[in-house]
């Protein structure tokens, strides 16, 4: 049973550095290409990135210059950083084996509010 | 960026009914084309890639078609369950773009 979960502040003021963590079970990270996708509430899914499992990273020109994706092959977890928040970025954001793969994490909302 | 373009954006239907949604891109990107249904609060879930295989465990009443701009995603014999959002997704490039969705309720 393959099972994603992602973690970290529900809540982040202005200015500051969100971080989410994508914790991995029941399958390889090996196998897939590993997306952090995000929801504005009432609106549509945004790509944010992805990472394969060697490391080499891929992000939207949107968000390139204040986003960090990373793995941790070792603790099955995929990270996400974005900096100098905005309200603009409070979403429910996921990750997930897209594209191609089935699996998605069930999403975790960050507010981004002072 | 590729622009994805779904139509409708809300489709009204009966159960028992057949449906069609499409997805047009703003440029040729070969079958590198995605499918997913949200219903509201859940995590989306992938339907169908590479246009038109099936993930593990879809139904096959879900179908994909198409290639270069042109897709569609038909749904035979409507269920209460399948009334949700659809999202396509573009995977040929990079950033990896999404449609609007396509909102389909019970009529």
């Amino acid at each position: 049973q393959v099972h994603l979960q992602e973690s970290g502040p529900g809540l982040v003021k202005p200015s500051e550095t969100l971080s989410l963590t994508c914790t991995v079970s029941g399958a390889s990270m090996i196998s897939f290409y590993w997306s952090w996708i995000r929801q504005p509430p009432g609106k549509g899914l945004e790509w944010i990135g992805g990472i394969h499992d060697s490391g080499s990273t891929n992000y939207n020109p949107s968000l390139k210059s204040r986003v960090t994706i990373s793995v941790d092959t070792s603790r099955n977890q995929i990270s996400l950083k974005v900096r100098s928040v905005t309200a603009a970025d409070s979403a429910v954001y996921y990750c997930a084996t897209v594209p191609g793969g089935p699996y998605w994490g069930q999403g975790t909302l960050v507010t981004v509010s002072s | 960026d590729i622009q994805m373009t779904q139509s409708p954006s809300s489709l009204s239907a009966s159960v028992w009914d057949r449906v069609t949604i499409t997805c047009r891109a703003s440029q040729d990107i070969s079958n590198y084309l995605a499918w997913f249904q949200q219903k509201p609060g859940k995590a989306p879930k992938s339907l169908i890639y590479a246009a038109s295989t099936l993930q593990s465990g879809v139904p096959s009443k879900f179908s994909g078609s198409g290639s270069g701009t042109d897709f569609t995603l038909t749904i035979s014999s409507l269920q209460p369950e399948d009334f949700a959002t659809y999202y396509c997704q573009q995977y040929n490039s990079y950033p990896y773009t999404f449609g609007q969705g396509t909102k389909l309720e019970i009529k």
